[in-house]
């Protein structure tokens, strides 16, 4: 399976956007850029994902880049509840959907 | 998008016993994917939950510890066999349509083995 880089941690502030960056350099061409987020004590919840044209949704945009080595989760305007462990996760080829979690980063949201 | 809902939600057990966990959504699903969750770490995949066929086991997880049934394409059970302390953790389930689609997530089940 393709691995992702992600930082261990980010600090933000409330009301500033936040931009989370996840390295994939070794992504196949049927890769999906997939990203999840563990609030604590609760489940992973589904962000957003793509494949290669930037997406946006009501939670947050997606920036890939053109040679899809990378990708960045850009959150327009931080609140408290968005301080999550955030997932950048690769699904795809032979995985018939299977997520592979890594460490992912620690978000923290400063009032 | 698909709710998830997981029985039990937490269960405290003795060594030695088997703690069967459900899982139900509340539509029709392709994949359904089963991970454990130990405290302060990351998820790891269990076993792909195959509907009407055996489960897809990852690398580490052995049918006779963690069988799985998936009689339907909204129901999945995942049982802890002959548990010991070092089963103690979050037991989620998941379910999606693939790669090129979102997946969602159980509130997890929190087992605990004394």
């Amino acid at each position: 399976d393709a691995k992702t880089t992600q930082p261990n941690s980010m600090e933000s502030n409330e009301e500033e956007p936040v931009h989370l960056p996840c390295n994939h350099s070794t992504i196949s061409g049927t890769d999906y850029i997939h990203w999840y987020r563990q609030l604590p004590s609760q489940g992973p919840e589904y962000v957003i994902h793509g494949l290669t044209s930037n997406v946006n949704n009501r939670m947050a945009s997606l920036a890939i880049a053109e040679d899809r080595k990378s990708s960045t989760l850009i959150l327009h305007r931080a609140t408290l509840r968005d301080a999550a462990v955030y997932y950048c996760i690769l699904a795809g080829g032979t995985s018939y959907g299977k997520l592979t979690f890594g460490q992912g980063t620690i978000l923290t949201v400063h009032p | 998008s698909a709710v998830i809902s997981q029985k039990p939600s937490r269960d405290i057990c003795q060594r030695g016993t088997s703690l069967t966990i459900q899982c139900q959504v509340d539509s029709q699903v392709t994949m359904m994917f089963w991970y454990r969750q130990q405290p302060g770490q990351s998820l790891t995949l269990i076993a792909t939950a195959n509907q009407g066929s055996e489960a897809t086991y990852e690398s580490g997880f052995v049918i006779d510890k963690f069988p799985i049934s998936r009689p339907n394409l909204t129901f999945s059970t995942l049982t802890v066999s002959n548990m010991s302390p070092e089963d103690s953790s979050i037991y989620l389930c998941s379910a999606g349509e693939g790669a090129a689609y979102e997946q969602y997530f159980g509130p997890g089940t929190r087992l605990t083995v004394t």
